[in-house]
């Protein structure tokens, strides 16, 4: 049963445009984490949020900024998107963030950039 | 920062038959779930294993904490088993993902 949940599933967009991908889980978990998936499948954590503090940044451009409104929902905004750009974006949560937990996905969201 | 090897990269099965993927980590983790991610692309927890052997349906994960290694024995393959597994060490706020195994189950 789907208990995180992305919009869009798909966006295709042009060089330079802004985008805005959308996150809300329903487990009342306090962390919740973005993860990209690259043409080559590798999996990368880009951030992570516990009770709607950044924790987690790991050195991405700082054109892609983590927004989030409450616990349960963490979107993500790409202000002038590159061709690199074009991936996968997974949205997860866990109860606390610590080292002990199990972290859950929601479907992703597919970014192509032309 | 945690490396991650999975192995073998791909496995080609005929149904019926057993599967055994390893995972092996850098850096001592509390926490190690295996994922399989469909050829549609979405990702889905199978087990949550930091230490000892699990058991869910088909699926038998053992890890060995203090030797930074874990497997995933998948019995009696079926074609549906087809994709791709990925094992991840959680080192807090963060999973580091393996490049993972790919499965062809073959009917």
């Amino acid at each position: 049963e789907t208990a995180v949940f992305q919009t869009p599933n798909y966006h295709v967009t042009q060089v330079g445009n802004e985008v805005s991908f959308n996150c809300k889980q329903t487990l009342g978990h306090d962390t919740m984490y973005w993860y990209k998936q690259d043409s080559k499948k590798l999996l990368k954590i880009m951030f992570s949020y516990n009770n709607k503090q950044l924790i987690v940044n790991e050195t991405v451009p700082r054109r892609f900024s983590p927004q989030s409104s409450d616990k349960a929902h963490l979107n993500l905004r790409i202000k002038s998107v590159e061709p690199e750009d074009s991936a996968v974006y997974l949205c997860a949560s866990s109860l606390t963030g610590g080292a002990r937990d199990t972290q859950y996905f929601g479907p992703g969201t597919r970014l192509l950039v032309l | 920062g945690q490396q991650v090897q999975q192995s073998p990269a791909s496995l080609v099965l005929q149904e019926g038959e057993n599967a055994e993927l390893q995972c092996n980590f850098s850096s001592t983790a509390t926490q190690l779930q295996w994922f399989y991610q469909s050829p549609g692309g979405s990702l889905v927890s199978l087990l949550s294993n930091p230490s000892g052997t699990k058991h869910t349906g088909r699926l038998t994960s053992t890890t060995v904490t203090k030797e930074r290694r874990s497997s995933l024995h998948i019995s009696s393959s079926q074609t549906t088993d087809s994709g791709t597994y990925l094992c991840a060490p959680n080192m807090g706020y963060k999973l580091t993902f393996g490049t993972g195994t790919s499965l062809l189950v073959d009917p």
